[in-house]
């Protein structure tokens, strides 16, 4: 298995409260993903970072931000945690553009 | 159109039969294609990946790439009760690494 961890691995938090979401890897590859699974929709995309302080936006990135210090480490912060961010965050990584994606076990996070 | 179709299924299958499940996606320069396997309440597991037209198989996994139509499929041979779970397929579509997941088919084995 890919060394993929992902912490924590379940939260729950209050309406309007900062949280960050963190995602380590051991293999030192160069992109690094935040994925949210939601029933009827799948896995959709939030960001994306293919360098150290290297990121982009994916197709649902409103309300979350990432930032990347270190190659192993990708964090995800809901800056106002909102009910409709209750979900399940996958961290994937991949070694280069077009590569196979793997997968951390994911977060569970209950916004109430 | 969503980019990435899946049936949702569930597709129920007979253990030791072929279970197929099926894809279509809308990009024609969709360079790359993978299928993922998850179980419930876990992540989503690498099973196989195919690039050019035609037949890969993997053990008892085939995967079977239609470009002209635009459709790529897994076949499972002998399907076994742990195979039952829900299947994804996934486009990279190149450009800046953009890969597209189907929301997934689950499949159930019947013992």
């Amino acid at each position: 298995d890919a060394g993929i961890t992902q912490s924590p691995r379940h939260k729950v938090t209050e309406t309007g409260t900062p949280v960050t979401l963190r995602c380590h890897q051991t293999e030192n590859h160069r992109y690094m993903y935040w994925y949210r699974q939601d029933p009827g929709h799948g896995l959709r995309l939030i960001h994306y970072s293919y360098g150290v302080k290297d990121t982009d936006k994916g197709e649902v990135s409103d309300g979350y931000s990432v930032s990347r210090s270190k190659t192993e480490d990708f964090l995800l912060t809901l800056e106002s945690a909102t009910s409709s961010q209750t979900s399940v965050y996958f961290c994937a990584i991949s070694e280069s553009q077009g590569e196979t994606q793997y997968f951390g076990p994911g977060t569970r996070l209950l916004v109430l | 159109q969503k980019e990435v179709e899946q049936n949702s299924g569930p597709l129920s299958v007979p253990e030791g039969a072929i279970a197929s499940l099926n894809c279509t996606y809308s990009d024609r320069g969709s360079q790359s294609f993978f299928w993922y396997r998850q179980y419930s309440g876990k992540s989503p597991e690498l099973i196989m990946f195919i690039y050019s037209n035609g037949d890969k198989e993997d053990g008892r996994f085939t995967a079977q790439l239609n470009k002209a139509s635009q459709y790529v499929s897994l076949l499972i041979r002998d399907s076994q009760p742990s195979d039952s779970a829900t299947y994804l397929c996934a486009v990279n579509s190149g450009g800046y690494q953009k890969v597209t997941f189907g929301t997934g088919t689950k499949l159930q084995v019947i013992p």
